[in-house]
């Protein structure tokens, strides 16, 4: 079983929709947790990046972290046709750690018009 | 440009080849990571250098894989009479810092093809 594990989907939802992407993880170790998108042929590009538990928001996107279930989410809300992309979930450890990321399989989301 | 660059963008190659990728990473970054890509899949991490010191080669899946940044800069991943299961994007990224609190720039890949 892998370390960290996400829906691949596809995920199709119309402009406008709330989208929910999610991870789960089996490393306690894992401290810090982030959100990649990829666009095809591109490398990832980082989207949010959080610690504790709870919520953080930028914009659109929202990040969530539930240390004690080990489950993260991303929410983007007024989803646009511009956010088709993959989803990538990534985290490392903390303390000496040097931030190796561990990938979850990346989720594909389409928004149509 | 002020973002990781990596070259060739695209490279074909016969089983049993040898190729050599690129890596620049931004400059000043202390950290660089290999991490490979495999049709589908989240990255994988290969290996992470400080600076010039190559200090977990972990993910490297075979003794073919080889990886160097001699100067503390650029960045050669070299894989050796190459099979078909290397096929992948392999991808450069590089942080400012030594610790995990530093996020990682990721350049476009390399998209091998082994025939």
């Amino acid at each position: 079983q892998k370390e960290v594990e996400q829906d691949p989907g596809p995920l199709s939802v119309p402009e406008g929709a709330i989208v929910s992407l999610n991870c789960t993880y089996s490393n306690s170790a894992f401290q810090y947790f982030m959100w990649y998108r990829q666009y095809s042929r591109k490398g990832p590009e980082l989207l949010m990046y959080t610690y504790s538990s709870g919520n953080k928001e930028d914009g659109r996107f929202t990040a969530q972290v539930d240390k004690s279930s080990k489950y993260i989410s991303l929410f983007i809300r007024d989803s646009q046709p511009s956010d088709s992309a993959t989803y990538l979930c990534a985290m490392t450890a903390g303390g000496t750690s040097y931030g190796k990321l561990t990938f979850g399989q990346g989720t594909i989301l389409t928004v149509h018009p | 440009g002020a973002g990781v660059s990596q070259s060739p963008r695209y490279k074909v190659a016969k089983r049993g080849q040898d190729v050599a990728l690129r890596c620049d990473p931004i400059s000043g970054h202390v950290s660089l990571f290999w991490y490979q890509q495999a049709l589908g899949q989240g990255p994988e991490f290969l290996t992470y250098f400080q600076n010039e010191a190559q200090l977990d080669k972990s993910g490297l899946p075979s003794d073919r894989f080889f990886a160097e940044r001699p100067e503390g800069s650029v960045s050669t991943l070299k894989i050796q009479r190459t099979q078909q299961e290397d096929s992948a994007v392999y991808l450069c990224a590089s942080s400012f810092g030594d610790r995990y609190n530093q996020p990682q720039h990721f350049g476009d890949g390399t998209r091998l093809s082994i025939l």
